[in-house]
């Protein structure tokens, strides 16, 4: 596929469980975004991979948030002990190196019941 | 703090007509800004940039106007097609680390 691909597309869980939500860029791509979209909101910065260099987590917001990125390229992020309020559309996006325009994949909707 | 604003959720236009989209930003260090267009259960698609260099950047029917004194952009699509009728976010960065997005208008473009 040439585009972003997210996975799952939907997911359900119960308050208080573990999430991973998968992002696999376009292949080339060095730098890797991660937002996430509430309803009514517009896309809320969550993280930032670029290259081998350390990410940028200013977005993250809390701890139960963290996010890896393997080999340069598939990217996992992981809530853990969801709650309510982490019910949103989880976006992925990757660009190339130097460039602004962001490549989003169809994103994740989580809710959290 | 918002610092990427679009204040109308939502703008119907008649087909043919011209579709004006505007936002305004708060941090005078954004350099760069970008406009998205998405449709429902995708993910936003890149439409057209602008650098804080120039005032005006063109791409076919999209034109993106930017006055940095008003801290303020507007997009311009004319003429405005039925397959037009999306929701369009602004973007701003002035890192490239961190981009801050508005929380979109909704554009209805009538047949």
């Amino acid at each position: 596929g040439a585009g972003v691909s997210q996975s799952p597309s939907n997911k359900v869980t119960e308050k208080g469980k573990d999430v991973e939500l998968r992002c696999d860029p376009i292949s080339g791509h060095t730098a890797l975004y991660w937002y996430r979209q509430s309803l009514g909101q517009g896309l809320e910065f969550l993280i930032y991979f670029q290259g081998n260099s350390a990410p940028d987590k200013s977005g993250l917001p809390s701890d139960r948030f963290s996010a890896e990125r393997t080999g340069g390229s598939v990217s996992t992020l992981t809530i853990q002990r969801t709650q309510q309020e982490d019910s949103a559309v989880y976006l992925c996006a990757s660009s190339l190196a130097g460039r602004y325009e962001q490549y989003f994949g169809p994103g994740t909707r989580l809710t959290v019941t | 703090d918002q610092q990427v604003k679009q204040n109308s959720p939502s703008l119907s236009v008649q087909e043919g007509r011209i579709s004006i989209l505007n936002c305004d930003y708060t941090n005078s260090m954004f350099d760069y800004f970008l406009w998205y267009k998405k449709y429902p259960a995708e993910g936003p698609t890149f439409l057209i940039s602008i650098s804080s260099i120039k005032d005006k950047n063109e791409d076919g029917r999209f034109t993106v106007f930017l006055n940095k004194s008003a801290k303020h952009l507007s997009l311009h699509i004319v003429p405005s097609q039925p397959g037009d009728s999306a929701v369009y976010f602004c973007a701003a960065t002035s890192t490239g680390n961190q981009f801050y997005f508005g929380t979109g208008t909704s554009l209805t473009v009538i047949p």
